[in-house]
C-alpha cells in the first residue's frame, strides 16, 4: 500500500512553546489530508481535513488558532501546536488519501507530543 | 458518531481464524465498509474495503450480508502479531474523513 511518513516521531516540548508535526505522502499525492489525535485508550478523534492550496476545515470544538494547519504541496501537510499546553499532550496522527476512484486513506505512524 | 457496532473484545487462538463481526444497519447504499487496525502505538493500518461484494486480498477476506446490514472480517490463520484494535468503518467513496469508533481489540492466544 501507500506510505505515509510523519516527523517527529516523538516530541516533549515546554509549555508555551510551540510544535511543528510533517506529514507526507511518500510514493502518491494527496489532495486531502486528515489530522487526528487519540488520547490513551481512546479511539482516534477527527481534528480536521487538510486541502492542498487552500484552508483547512476544522471539527466542532478544534481551535483553528491553536492548531494550524498547512498542506504546501501535494506531498505535505504540517499541523502547528501553538502555544502548547500539557492537556496538548497526545498522539497526532495524519491521514493521506491515494486520488481516483473510491479513495483509500492510508496512516502516518503518528507523533506523540509531550508537554510539560 | 460511528455508524457502526463491533464487540469490544475479542480472543482467538494462533493459528485458528479470527472472525470479527461488524453491524451497519444504517448503511447507505453508496457507502462502503472498510477495515483497519491499529497495533499499540501505531497508526491504524488499511485492511481491506468493500461495497456489496465479499473481498478478499493478502491480509484478509471481507464478508458483507446480502442486504449489507452486517459484515465479517476474517483473517484465515491469525497470528500473535495479528494482536490489534480493529475498526469497522462505513464511509462514502471520495475525500471524505474515516470517523472511528471504539473497535474491537482481538487478542490472539499462543
Amino acid at each position: 500500500g501507500a506510505v505515509v511518513s510523519q516527523h517527529p516521531s516523538r516530541v516533549i516540548c515546554k509549555s508555551g512553546t510551540s510544535v511543528k508535526i510533517e506529514c507526507r505522502s511518500l510514493d502518491f499525492q494527496a489532495t486531502t489530508m486528515f489530522w487526528y489525535r487519540q488520547f490513551p485508550k481512546k479511539s482516534l478523534m477527527l481534528m480536521a481535513t487538510s486541502n492542498e492550496g487552500s484552508k483547512a476545515t476544522y471539527e466542532q470544538g478544534v481551535e483553528k488558532d491553536k492548531f494550524l494547519i498547512n498542506h504546501a504541496s501535494l506531498t505535505l501537510s504540517t499541523l502547528t501546536v501553538t502555544s502548547a499546553h500539557p492537556e496538548d499532550s497526545s498522539f497526532y496522527i495524519c491521514s493521506a488519501g491515494t486520488s481516483g476512484g473510491v479513495e483509500t486513506q492510508y496512516f502516518g505512524p503518528g507523533t506523540r507530543l509531550l508537554v510539560l | 458518531d460511528a455508524k457502526t457496532t463491533q464487540p469490544t473484545s475479542m480472543d482467538c487462538a494462533e493459528g485458528r481464524a479470527a472472525n470479527l463481526p461488524c453491524n451497519h444497519s444504517t448503511i447507505s447504499g453508496n457507502e462502503y465498509v472498510y477495515w483497519y487496525r491499529q497495533i499499540h502505538s501505531q497508526g491504524p493500518q488499511y485492511i481491506i474495503h468493500g461495497l456489496k461484494n465479499n473481498e478478499t486480498n493478502e491480509m484478509a477476506s471481507l464478508i458483507i450480508t446480502e442486504d449489507r446490514k452486517s459484515s465479517t472480517l476474517i483473517l484465515p490463520h491469525a497470528t500473535l502479531r495479528d494482536t490489534a484494535v480493529y475498526y469497522c468503518i462505513v464511509r462514502v467513496g471520495g475525500r471524505t474523513p474515516l470517523v472511528f469508533g471504539k473497535g474491537t481489540r482481538l487478542s490472539v492466544i499462543a
